[in-house]
């Protein structure tokens, strides 16, 4: 696809259960990152990685949050026993470079409601 | 550590209006600079960046200049359009720290004809 593609679009999951939200970058893009973003403030940074390689997961809030991106292209974002607190949009976004800042595409997001 | 402050919205203007968002942050060493805009409906948007102290973004009509000596980098547009109702975030990305973005909290602005 053109952008980058995020699924689903709507989660909503029962206290407790895990969820696996996808992110598909733009195609030959080097680095990935992952941001939640509560109702009405800005994303916080999640993980980020660089190809297959994890570089920085210091935003991940607990253990029971856990990234992937095995083939160094679609990344998987995983959510065990989730809490109501995990309620947020979750932002994919992507770069061609390896410093991906000055060139980052953001997804539309997955929004995660916890009941 | 690195943080980022936006001026509270929402902000509510009328069309042809000045703009001024103010942003100010703290960092460690020399971060680059940014303004991201979020359409209703739609995702994150690049609006324009710097990336050394006294260089001015721009793109738009929006205009934002990396000022070092207040750590600020506001935004501003001269005359605003209906269109330009969103939600603006200012962000900084670390000095070496593989990109990752810091973002404020976002100003809703509101444009009326």
């Amino acid at each position: 696809g053109a952008g980058v593609s995020q699924s689903p679009r709507y989660k909503v999951a029962k206290r407790g259960q895990d969820v696996a939200l996808r992110c598909d970058p733009i195609s030959g893009h080097v680095s990935l990152f992952w941001y939640q973003q509560a109702l009405g403030q800005g994303p916080e940074f999640l993980t980020y990685f660089q190809n297959e390689a994890q570089l920085d997961k210091s935003g991940l809030p607990s253990d029971r949050f856990f990234a992937e991106r095995p083939e160094g292209s679609v990344s998987t974002l995983k959510i065990q026993r989730t809490q109501q607190e995990d309620s947020a949009v979750y932002l994919c976004a992507s770069s061609p470079r390896r410093t991906g800042s000055e060139k980052l595409f953001f997804g539309s997001g997955t929004q995660l409601s916890v009941l | 550590g690195n943080s980022v402050t936006q001026m509270e919205g929402p902000v509510t203007l009328s069309e042809e209006a000045f703009l001024t968002i103010n942003c100010t942050y703290t960092a460690t060493g020399y971060p680059s600079l940014f303004w991201y805009v979020q359409y209703p409906g739609e995702g994150l948007q690049l609006l324009l960046k710097a990336t050394k102290a006294d260089d001015k973004g721009s793109n738009k009509g929006f205009e934002a200049t990396y000022r070092k000596e207040t750590t600020s980098f506001h935004l501003e547009k001269g005359s605003v359009q209906v269109s330009d109702s969103a939600v603006y975030f200012c962000a900084l990305s670390p000095y070496n720290q593989g990109g990752k973005l810091i973002f404020g909290q976002g100003t809703e602005l509101s444009v009326k004809p």
